[in-house]
């Protein structure tokens, strides 16, 4: 069974406050790691991948993987309310297609004024 | 350039029903991917589709199903509708298959809402 779980949220942070969202996968094959931001009632936008170990930053944004660990993280610098959404991290697993990835159930993050 | 376009966005539909929506890919994409997303189950894969041929499957019973134009672009049906499959179907297009590299993955479309009532 290949998983990929996600802390279960809802995460709550002030404004400006950096938030840390967490997922671990059960797959070490796992070569490829996205992370996608879900406005409610809206579909998924992908604002980061990562295919390495270690940090790739991309403005506010920065995510970690941790093969070893089997563990992939986004942080979110200067957090603002417009960062509200559910975050949804994804795996491909190697030898699998392109279009075939796998979905935690997604961390709801509020940013609060 | 446009994005993934879905259609149509918004259905209910009656148990026993059939359904078929439609995807229109990214200008250049061959590949689309159609994943179903309920609150309980959250995102969960369909099929994948390249040059008209279905190259992956999910675990889901065989009521529903999929097909790839010439064009690239695809829809899926699903027969003998039950209340579990209300759900947010989204469409996502790839500009080729195989294992993702830097800077190629799936963009998805926003999505068609099928209610069963």
């Amino acid at each position: 069974q290949k998983e990929v779980e996600q802390n279960s949220g809802p995460l709550s942070v002030p404004e400006g406050a950096i938030a840390s969202l967490n997922c671990t996968y059960s797959d070490r094959g796992s070569q490829s790691f996205f992370w996608y931001r879900q406005y409610s009632g809206k579909s998924p936008e992908l604002i980061m991948s990562i295919y390495s170990n270690g940090d790739k930053e991309d403005g506010r944004f920065t995510a970690q993987l941790n093969k070893a660990s089997q563990y992939v993280s986004l942080l979110i610098r200067d957090s603002q309310p417009s960062d509200s959404a559910t975050y949804l991290c994804a795996v491909n697993h190697r030898g699998s297609t392109l279009g075939r990835l796998y979905f935690g159930r997604g961390t709801q993050l509020t940013v609060w004024p | 350039k446009a994005g993934v376009t879905q259609t149509p966005r918004y259905l209910i539909k009656t148990r026993g029903q059939q359904v078929t929506l439609s995807c229109s890919p990214i200008s250049g994409h061959r590949s689309v991917s159609w994943y179903q997303q309920t609150p309980g189950q959250g995102l969960q894969f369909l099929f994948e589709y390249f040059s008209e041929t279905q190259r992956n499957k999910g675990n889901f019973p065989g009521r529903f199903s999929g097909r790839q134009f010439s064009n690239s672009r695809s829809e899926m049906n699903v027969s003998t509708l039950e209340l579990g499959d209300s759900a947010l179907y989204l469409c996502a297009s790839s500009y080729q298959t195989g294992t993702p590299s830097s800077g190629n993955t799936i963009y998805f479309g926003e999505g068609s809402w099928l209610t069963v009532v």
